[in-house]
């Protein structure tokens, strides 16, 4: 079964407003998790690592204002998009590992349009 | 700069015939390989990896993989395809000195397959 979910699944909101999307580990701790954006067709791009306790690690080119991580506990890693606008839809995925040197698992994914 | 190439965009084939995914990659160092499939309205799953040791790599579901180091490619192959088997499929690669819970997988644009039953 699923070990990382993601909520929503999808949204749909209106251009300057902000977006929170929730992944969560499920039965286990995830100190770091990881924050994807897939745009159609084409592969993921790492945005974010998140660290329970500390400040998120930004990607070249990922505007940290723009997109706010909070690891808030050890199961539980929110991205928030502030003042979406419409080149924000995108497919966001995060991931998770199991323990240190384990390889990651995915969510779901959280299908976002901004209009 | 680091790179996943997935030369297949959309593969279709009939149900028992042989599969083989090509992925290459460009990266000066040591490097972890994977291969993650997403099976329709499902999140990605690892299908198999390399770390190290014996190059060809035994995944689930009858899928293997072959690390040819020379050439910088990770196919990916199965004897004979089924239905279920319908999804897309990732190649991803990372630093292979950070082990493999490091986010900073590069991942190929993925290739569709369709199988027809």
């Amino acid at each position: 079964g699923a070990v990382v979910s993601q909520h929503p699944s999808w949204v749909i909101c209106k251009s300057g407003t902000s977006v929170k999307i929730e992944c969560r580990s499920l039965d286990f701790q995830a100190t770091t998790m990881f924050w994807y954006r897939q745009f159609p067709k084409q592969s993921l791009m790492l945005m974010a690592t998140s660290n329970e306790g500390s400040k998120a690690t930004y990607e070249q080119g990922v505007e940290k204002d723009k997109f706010l991580i909070n690891h808030a506990s050890l199961t539980l890693s929110t991205l928030t998009v502030t003042s979406a606008h419409p080149e924000d839809s995108s497919f966001y995925i995060c991931s998770a590992p199991l323990a240190v040197g384990e390889t990651q698992y995915f969510g779901p994914g959280t299908r976002l349009l901004v209009l | 700069a680091q790179s996943v190439s997935q030369h297949n965009h959309h593969v279709i084939l009939s149900e028992a015939a042989s599969l083989e995914l090509g992925c290459n990659y460009s990266y000066g160092g040591t490097v972890n390989l994977f291969w993650y499939v997403q099976y329709p309205g499902q999140h990605l799953q690892l299908l198999l990896k390399y770390f190290s040791g014996d190059p060809l790599v035994k995944g689930i579901k009858g899928f293997e993989a072959e690390f040819i180091k020379s050439k910088f490619s990770f196919n990916l192959r199965k004897p004979s395809v089924q239905w279920s088997d319908t999804a897309e499929y990732f190649c991803a690669v990372n630093d292979g000195n950070y082990g493999g819970s490091q986010g900073n997988l590069i991942f190929g644009k993925g290739t569709k397959l369709s199988v027809k039953p």
